[in-house]
């Protein structure tokens, strides 16, 4: 069935360094991505997202690339700051109409140390 | 904002006991979700809800019903808690998107339950 891999599980950087997590799914007719933050004690939130027909999207700190060859999509923040300390979760789906599921990776928890 | 809220944070149940967490969202979003999340597996989807009285299966329903009575308000019941239930229970909700059912989903804060 569908899969997604997130790699790492854990990332500790120091504040203002640049932090990379990536994720590969293996259903070539995957077409949407997004990533979710999750702080301590709430629910995720969508942080940004990216189509298949786009191969870079970014948003102030954050960016993510697509390589639809490779199957490959990855988040990258840069300037980190204490306060993007989280989890962050990729995920990528299929989607026809109003139709598709959302299959997430497993998870990336991020410290940013002052 | 978009608000949606899990009845109860934590809670605790005896093996056996049937159990319902409840979810409602305040902004009119025809598509609810039901997710568990666990260390290491990531969010995975139990069931979900195009509209009301509507239901489809996701990954993982074995052990779950669902309840969408009211367009507002989706609940996840286990009929028989078991110990493999213990888990963080997401609710999500969305409205459809211009590309598909699944664009911006809104979580609430969640439920961990804890089957003894």
């Amino acid at each position: 069935g569908e899969n997604v891999e997130q790699h790492p599980s854990t990332l500790s950087v120091q504040e203002g360094d640049s932090a990379v997590i990536k994720c590969t799914y293996s259903d070539s007719a995957s077409n949407y991505f997004p990533w979710y933050k999750q702080e301590l004690g709430k629910g995720p939130q969508l942080i940004i997202d990216i189509r298949s027909n786009v191969g870079e999207k970014k948003d102030q700190r954050i960016a993510v690339t697509l390589n639809k060859t490779a199957k490959h999509f990855s988040l990258h923040i840069t300037e980190t700051q204490p306060e993007d300390s989280a989890v962050y979760f990729c995920a990528a789906s299929r989607t026809y109409g109003n139709t598709g599921k959302l299959i997430f990776g497993q998870g990336t928890t991020l410290q940013v140390k002052p | 904002d978009v608000k949606v809220t899990q009845s109860s944070r934590y809670l605790v149940k005896r093996t056996g006991e049937k159990v319902f967490l409840e979810c409602v969202q305040d902004m009119d979003h025809e598509n609810m979700f039901w997710y568990r999340q666990d260390p290491g597996l990531g969010l995975r989807l139990i069931y979900f809800s195009y509209d009301v009285k509507m239901k489809e299966k996701g990954d993982i329903p074995e052990g779950y019903s669902v309840s969408r009575e009211k367009k507002e308000r989706f609940s996840l019941i286990l009929e028989s808690a078991s110990t493999n239930q213990t888990s963080m229970y997401l609710c999500a909700s969305s409205s459809p998107g211009t590309f598909a059912t699944n664009e911006k989903l809104f979580f609430g804060s969640g439920t961990q339950l804890s089957v003894l």
